[in-house]
């Protein structure tokens, strides 16, 4: 079975440009989405289709995906962009990356 | 503005079964979306369980395909998790949520996303 991989923790300075990757070979064959999820808190859809973004999300989140990487980034990162984000795609079955925690220092 | 509202027991013992259920306000569950339960354990990453849609048969992870039935109640709006023979590994926070189902291109899964989540409930799996 296929997996994606993320990797675990992500930092980034205020106002920088943030990246979150998340590999696998089913990304190849089908649309990669994204989710925030913040301490205590549900997870929100923040990508969907590889790129499209979801509604109530600034501009400054977007993805794309190659090959068989597809990468979350926020650019000029508010503290509030401090969560943990987890990409999702299918393969026979939902499949979700391991996370990654964005911290913003 | 769809709402779904997860219920049942915060507490299970081993080797019994969960029943939790999902209410869905705000649009109806005949409409073309699937439904499905997705859960994290204490302080972990996100676990499919499995979805379903109106009509459809369910789709469940492999390794809990054995211990899982999924199921809709369109009268009532509502669909409901069961998941036997319980152990400690099965403690987390269960989530119900609506995935796109899109079947243009073919697939009818490849675009799936999560929309709109419930809010949780934490099962705790002790005697």
């Amino acid at each position: 079975s296929y997996e994606l991989i993320q990797p675990p923790s992500v930092s980034v300075s205020p106002g920088q440009t943030a990246s979150v990757t998340c590999s696998g070979d089913i990304l190849e064959d089908t649309y990669a989405s994204w989710y925030q999820q913040k301490p205590g808190q549900s997870p929100v859809l923040v990508i969907y289709q590889d790129d499209q973004r979801s509604s109530g999300f600034p501009e400054r989140f977007s993805a794309s995906t190659s090959g068989n990487t597809a990468t979350l980034t926020i650019s000029g990162t508010q503290a509030m962009d401090e969560a943990d984000y987890y990409c999702q795609a299918w393969d026979n079955s939902v499949i979700f990356g391991g996370g990654t925690k964005l911290t913003v220092l | 503005q769809v709402q779904l509202q997860e219920s049942g027991p915060g507490l299970v013992k081993p080797s019994e079964t969960l029943s939790l259920t999902c209410s869905v306000s705000g649009y109806s569950i005949r409409n073309g979306y699937f439904w499905g339960w997705i859960r994290q354990p204490p302080g972990k990453g996100l676990e499919w369980i499995g979805i379903i849609y109106d009509s459809g048969s369910p789709s469940y992870k492999p390794s809990l395909k054995s211990r899982v039935t999924i199921s809709l109640d369109s009268s009532a709006n509502l669909f409901s998790l069961e998941l036997d023979s319980m152990t400690a590994a099965d403690t987390a926070v269960y989530y119900c949520a609506r995935g796109l189902r899109d079947c243009s291109g073919g697939s009818c899964y490849s675009k799936i996303h999560f929309d709109s989540w419930g809010q949780g409930t934490l099962v705790t799996v002790s005697s």
